[in-house]
C-alpha cells in the first residue's frame, strides 16, 4: 500500500480551533493532493503541494510536505462548521495526475 | 465550477447481472477515470481513459469491466457479470491533462449487488 496502515481516523474540535491532519507516504510522488468530501458528493481538490515546495497557503489552508520523511500535513486556521468534511490526501506514483493513489481520510468535525 | 455527473446515482442489482454506470464528464476535458470506494476504506483507482483507449489499468479492474465513451457521449463503466465484491461507490474523474492537473470528481453511484 502506498500509504500507513491508519484507520479513517476522526478528528472533532470547537470551531474557531486550528486542527492539523497528516499523511505520510512509502513511495516516490512529485505531488501530494488534499481533497475534501463532503457527505454524499465526489471529492473535490483543494490544495496541491509540488515536490520543490515545503509550504502552501490558500486562504485559511495550509499544507506542508517533507520529501525527506514521505510524509505531508493540512492544516485549517480558525475552522468553521462548514469545515466539516472527510479529508483525504493522495498522492501520484507515476509522477502525473493519471493515477491517483488516496489515504485512508481523517473525518474532521466541527463543533459550534 | 466545473461539474461531473454520474447516473444512477443508486443502482441494486442481483449478482451476476450485468450494470452500466455513466458518467458525463466535464465538457472540455480529455482525460478520464473510475475509482473504487468501499464503506469505510479508500478510494482506489479502477482505470483511466483517453483518445478511445485505455492507458492504465490497475489490480482491481478485472476481465468483468470495461469502459468506453463512444462518440463523446458518456464514459460508462460496465461491469459483466457481477458480484458480490463489486459492492461500492464508483466515482468518477475528468481532467483537461494528465500532468498534474486537478481531477474533478463526480458524486459518486452506490452500487449494491445482491
Amino acid at each position: 500500500s502506498q500509504w500507513g496502515e491508519e484507520n479513517l481516523q476522526a478528528l472533532s474540535i470547537q470551531e474557531g480551533e486550528d486542527v492539523t491532519m497528516n499523511c505520510s507516504y512509502k513511495t516516490y510522488t512529485t505531488v501530494v493532493h488534499w481533497y475534501r468530501q463532503d457527505s454524499g458528493r465526489g471529492p473535490a481538490l483543494i490544495i496541491l503541494i509540488r515536490s520543490n515546495e515545503r509550504e502552501k497557503r490558500s486562504g485559511r489552508l495550509r499544507a506542508t510536505l517533507d520529501t525527506s520523511s514521505q510524509s505531508s500535513s493540512l492544516s485549517i486556521t480558525a475552522a468553521q462548521c462548514e469545515d466539516t468534511a472527510v479529508y483525504f490526501c493522495a498522492t501520484d506514483e507515476t509522477g502525473g495526475a493519471d493515477r491517483l493513489t488516496f489515504g485512508k481520510g481523517t473525518q474532521l468535525i466541527i463543533q459550534p | 465550477g466545473p461539474k461531473v455527473l454520474q447516473i444512477p446515482s443508486h443502482q441494486i442489482i442481483d449478482m451476476g447481472q450485468m450494470v452500466t454506470l455513466n458518467c458525463d464528464p466535464v465538457s472540455n476535458h480529455l482525460y478520464f477515470y473510475w475509482y473504487k470506494q468501499i464503506l469505510g476504506q479508500q478510494m482506489e483507482f479502477l482505470v483511466n481513459f483517453y483518445n478511445g483507449k485505455v492507458m492504465e489499468k490497475s489490480k482491481l479492474f478485472k476481465d468483468q469491466f470495461s469502459v468506453e465513451r463512444p462518440d463523446g457521449s458518456y464514459f460508462t463503466l460496465k461491469i459483466q457479470p457481477t458480484a458480490l465484491e463489486d459492492s461500492a461507490v464508483y466515482f468518477c474523474a475528468s481532467s483537461y491533462r494528465d500532468w498534474v492537473y486537478e481531477q474533478y470528481f463526480g458524486p459518486g453511484t452506490r452500487l449494491t449487488v445482491l
